[in-house]
């Protein structure tokens, strides 16, 4: 069983677009986070909830909007992609808030985004 | 100034050998403090966190912390070509609950 799941794995954008990546945990855990990857290998967080609610938001454009259905589902939602949008993202997930002291994050595999 | 900050690398080690990874950070107020492993094209994984001043062993690694200097470091024991990986460093600062990670260190351990 897959602990930390997103979807899709690849995706592949036409600057402009509107896209969506999902994230699913099964581990019960009460928070879930959406970091971004670089280049450069900089991971940065970007959103943290903590049983559907944000409690990180971190400066990122607009364009982005992370949705939460329920505890266990983060999902992301990026309006009008960049090409500096181009990036690896992550989604993790803990089983208190980002601030808890020795809080273990387990990290989905990831979705790399490259816009064309 | 970057919160957290690692030598991007690469590192090279003989297989056998001791790797010594380094980390500053900027926030005083931090209060874990994380190393993960990366292999190329994959997630991060936890290796082992320390939030007390002093040394944290586990198997062949050990963790090294010194809040008065601001200094976290990892220690691979026996180093193995399968430790070759980027070691992300990370931080929280529990009350604002904010947590950082550096850019990673790449490790080369050549057998």
């Amino acid at each position: 069983d897959t602990a930390v799941s997103q979807t899709p794995k690849y995706l592949v954008t036409q600057m402009g677009n509107d896209k969506s990546i999902k994230c699913e945990q099964n581990l019960g855990h009460d928070t879930m986070y959406w970091y971004k990857q670089d280049s450069k290998k900089f991971l940065k967080i970007m959103f943290s909830y903590n049983n559907k609610e944000l409690i990180i938001n971190e400066t990122v454009p607009n364009r982005f909007s992370p949705k939460s259905p329920d505890k266990a589902h983060l999902n992301l939602h990026i309006n009008s992609l960049e090409l500096g949008d181009s990036a690896v993202y992550f989604c993790a997930s803990s089983q208190g808030g980002a601030g808890v002291s020795t809080d273990t994050q387990y990290f989905g595999p990831g979705t790399r985004l490259t816009v064309l | 100034q970057k919160e957290v900050e690692q030598n991007s690398g690469p590192l090279s080690v003989p297989e056998g050998a001791i790797a010594s990874l380094n980390c500053t950070y900027s926030d005083r107020g931090s209060q874990s403090f994380f190393w993960y492993r990366q292999y190329s094209g994959k997630s991060p994984e936890l290796i082992m966190f320390i939030y007390s001043n002093g040394d944290k062993e586990d198997g062949r690694f050990t963790a090294q912390l010194n809040k008065a200097s601001q200094y976290v470091s990892l220690l691979i024991r026996d180093s193995q070509p399968s430790d070759s990986a980027t070691y992300l460093c990370a931080v929280t600062v529990y009350n604002f609950n904010k947590f950082y990670f550096g850019s990673g260190t790449k490790l080369n351990v050549k057998p």
